[in-house]
């Protein structure tokens, strides 16, 4: 089993470009989640999803969309790159609301 | 206002002495907290949890300690070990959100 898979593991953007971010996961888990973080900080919420066709807002949605057509894909999408993209960003899945979270390997985004 | 802090961002231990990190949080509809390690260039992997209903979990060299009327949580590792240095972040959830804060991490080092 892969687990969480997360492409591209680096990218460079210019500006006003915009890309998506692709995370698989093979647990067959419901609740996925799109963390960012950012150099010396912790990790923040972009957007999460509870099951296939549902989607919410985390704490830093500005700039970012999703969509979870099926329980193994929850693409993170990119519209317009601005510098403050620039960031690590972590695909997660999680089974039941009070267990782990299982992480992917990260993808490294920068903005120039 | 940062729901979940970590406020020593390094703490730096001798091999086989104890490690002690600190986690406050003020949401007190937090019910399920959680430490995670992270390692550079690799995503955050699931150390230990507590929930709300115990004070105290232990697995193996780590241990959790939750303190609720003090809104603090806090991991002992014991013995440290060098392959321990790594990033610690604690996160806490809320009920069946699911969805975890995290705080800002301590980096551990633990010296040969």
């Amino acid at each position: 089993n892969a687990g969480v898979t997360q492409t591209p593991k680096f990218r460079i953007l210019k500006i006003g470009q915009s890309m998506t971010l692709q995370c698989t996961q093979d647990m067959n888990h419901n609740y996925m989640y799109w963390y960012r973080q950012d150099p010396g900080m912790g990790l923040k919420l972009i957007y999460y999803s509870v099951g296939a066709g549902i989607t919410d807002k985390g704490e830093v949605p500005n700039g970012y969309n999703v969509s979870r057509s099926t329980t193994e894909d929850f693409p993170l999408r990119l519209e317009l790159a601005a510098p403050s993209q620039t960031s690590v960003y972590f695909c997660a899945t999680q089974g039941q609301p009070v267990t782990e979270a299982f992480f992917g390997q990260g993808t490294r985004l920068t903005v120039v | 206002d940062q729901q979940v802090k970590q406020n020593s961002p390094s703490l730096s231990v001798q091999e086989g002495r104890i490690s002690i990190l600190n986690c406050d949080y003020t949401n007190s509809m937090f019910d399920y907290f959680l430490w995670y390690k992270k390692y550079p260039a690799e995503g955050p992997t699931f150390l230990i949890s507590i929930s709300s209903i115990k004070d105290k979990n232990e697995d193996g060299r780590f241990t959790v300690f939750l303190n609720k009327s003090a809104k603090h949580l806090s991991l002992h590792i014991v013995p440290s070990q060098p392959g321990d240095s790594a990033v610690y972040f604690c996160a806490a959830s809320a009920g069946s959100a699911g969805k975890s804060t995290f705080g800002d991490g301590t980096t551990l080092t633990v010296k040969p």
